[in-house]
């Protein structure tokens, strides 16, 4: 069964301090990997769509990449605004859906 | 331009009573339509999904149904809801790069 994973569950730095998020996933054929951030009671707002190993995404603090089992999102010198949860997503071959995974909740603190 | 509706924001529905969510989408046609279910805390679940109009593809069963009357609409129904459905609803479409989700509904079944 297709599945993806992110860890770590919540996550919680310091202002200007950086790390990364995992996501990893079973592999039937990746179609694409979806990273998504996500405010408290709204809808998931698109950040970057990777296709295959080795390509990388940025925008701003956040950076995307692909390996053949897992993506990271890498996030630099963070800001308390870039608190929110941050969800992980794949379309694999021969499927119409997103699989997500659970989410990790970053949390910034000033 | 592309964007995505969807009402109401939330809603609080007495056990046992009927549910309509609508979704709408401007600015395209015949969009691949999705709806999520997100419970407290954990993913995003498929419910349903749509290709086309009067097709729906049901990915887990449960107490909600789903149709598509026209091209840009989609609608997610309850005849008698239970207390398990209380959730974040969210609407996607599918765009040539990636899944545009709708603001969500937040239904608390009391």
């Amino acid at each position: 069964e297709d599945q993806v994973t992110q860890s770590p569950e919540a996550l919680r730095l310091q202002e200007g301090e950086s790390s990364s998020l995992n996501c990893s996933y079973t592999v039937s054929g990746l179609r694409g990997l979806f990273w998504y951030r996500q405010d408290p009671g709204k809808g998931p707002e698109f950040l970057f769509t990777l296709y295959s190993a080795g390509e990388e995404k940025e925008k701003e603090r956040l950076k995307a990449t692909l390996t053949k089992k897992e993506s990271f999102l890498h996030i630099t010198a963070p800001k308390p605004e870039d608190s929110a949860t941050y969800l992980c997503a794949a379309l694999f071959q021969g499927a119409q859906k997103l699989v997500f995974g659970q989410g990790t909740r970053l949390t910034i603190n000033p | 331009s592309q964007t995505i509706h969807q009402w109401p924001a939330t809603l609080v529905q007495p056990v046992g009573s009927p549910l309509s969510l609508e979704c709408t989408v401007e600015g395209t046609s015949n969009p691949n339509l999705y709806w999520y279910r997100q419970a407290a805390g954990r993913g995003l679940q498929l419910l349903f999904y749509s290709v086309g109009i009067g097709q729906i593809s049901s990915e887990v069963p449960q107490n909600l149904s789903a149709s598509r009357p026209q091209d840009r609409q989609f609608i997610l129904s309850s005849k008698k809801l239970l207390l398990s459905d209380s959730g974040f609803y969210l609407c996607a479409w599918r765009t040539p790069a990636g899944y545009t989700f709708g603001s969500g509904t937040r239904l608390t079944v009391v």
